[in-house]
């Protein structure tokens, strides 16, 4: 089946700018995580929603970081100003979400900032 | 706070030589270890994970990874590399019994295979 899209792939970004990256989740899951991953560095957790709510957004670097999943599918990853240490490629991932099990939580190809 | 240390930045090696990648992670409750890879210019991929029971994990691609809860390890291991092994390999941690856990993940050791 379809996994997870990430769009756009690639996104240049003039510092100051205002960029919006998307995620579309593998349909049915509930739980959906934002990460950021730095060139050389492991992802590390910038937010999650399950469904519409935002239940953890501890990672966000700065409020200039916002993420919305309005209708508990699709989310936005959105970041204002942009400056150059927001470079990163951002991944976005969702898995099920069980009381019975553990699930895995399946990755997108991530969306590569580049802030000039 | 949890952490994951992989200790090998960059590791060298011929076709079918034996790998063994190094994964030490800080957190003394419930833990769900995981190891992921990226292929060059793919997506992060599921290799294999441990939650429970036999602690010896076999995964896809003929890796394998030992939980040893006494060292707080969790080393990947395959007997003979292929050059098509070549990628990034991150070790990750999830705590406890939510499914819904942020993945703390290490900061990744590339392998590169000499064919």
């Amino acid at each position: 089946g379809a996994g997870v899209s990430q769009s756009p792939r690639y996104k240049v970004a003039k510092r100051g700018q205002d960029v919006a990256l998307r995620c579309d989740p593998i349909s049915g899951h509930v739980s959906l995580f934002w990460y950021q991953q730095a060139l050389g560095q492991g992802p590390e957790f910038l937010t999650y929603f399950q469904n519409e709510a935002q239940l953890d957004k501890s990672g966000l670097p700065s409020d200039r970081f916002f993420a919305e999943r309005p209708e508990g599918s699709v989310s936005t990853l959105k970041i204002q100003r942009t400056q150059q240490e927001d470079s990163a490629v951002y991944l976005c991932a969702s898995s099920l979400e069980s009381t019975r099990r553990k699930e895995t939580q399946y990755f997108g190809p991530g969306t590569r900032l580049l802030v000039l | 706070a949890q952490s994951v240390s992989q200790h090998n930045h960059h590791v060298i090696l011929s076709e079918a030589a034996s790998l063994e990648l190094g994964c030490n992670y800080s957190y003394g409750g419930t833990v769900n270890l995981f190891w992921y890879v990226q292929y060059p210019g793919q997506h992060l991929q599921l290799l294999l994970k441990y939650f429970s029971g036999d602690p010896l994990v076999k995964g896809i691609k003929g890796f394998e990874a030992e939980f040893i809860k006494s060292k707080f390890s969790f080393n990947l291991r395959k007997p003979s590399v292929q050059w098509s092994d070549t990628a990034e390999y991150f070790c990750a941690v999830t705590s406890g019994y939510s499914s819904a856990s942020k993945i703390i993940f290490g900061s990744g050791t590339r392998l590169s295979i000499r064919p």
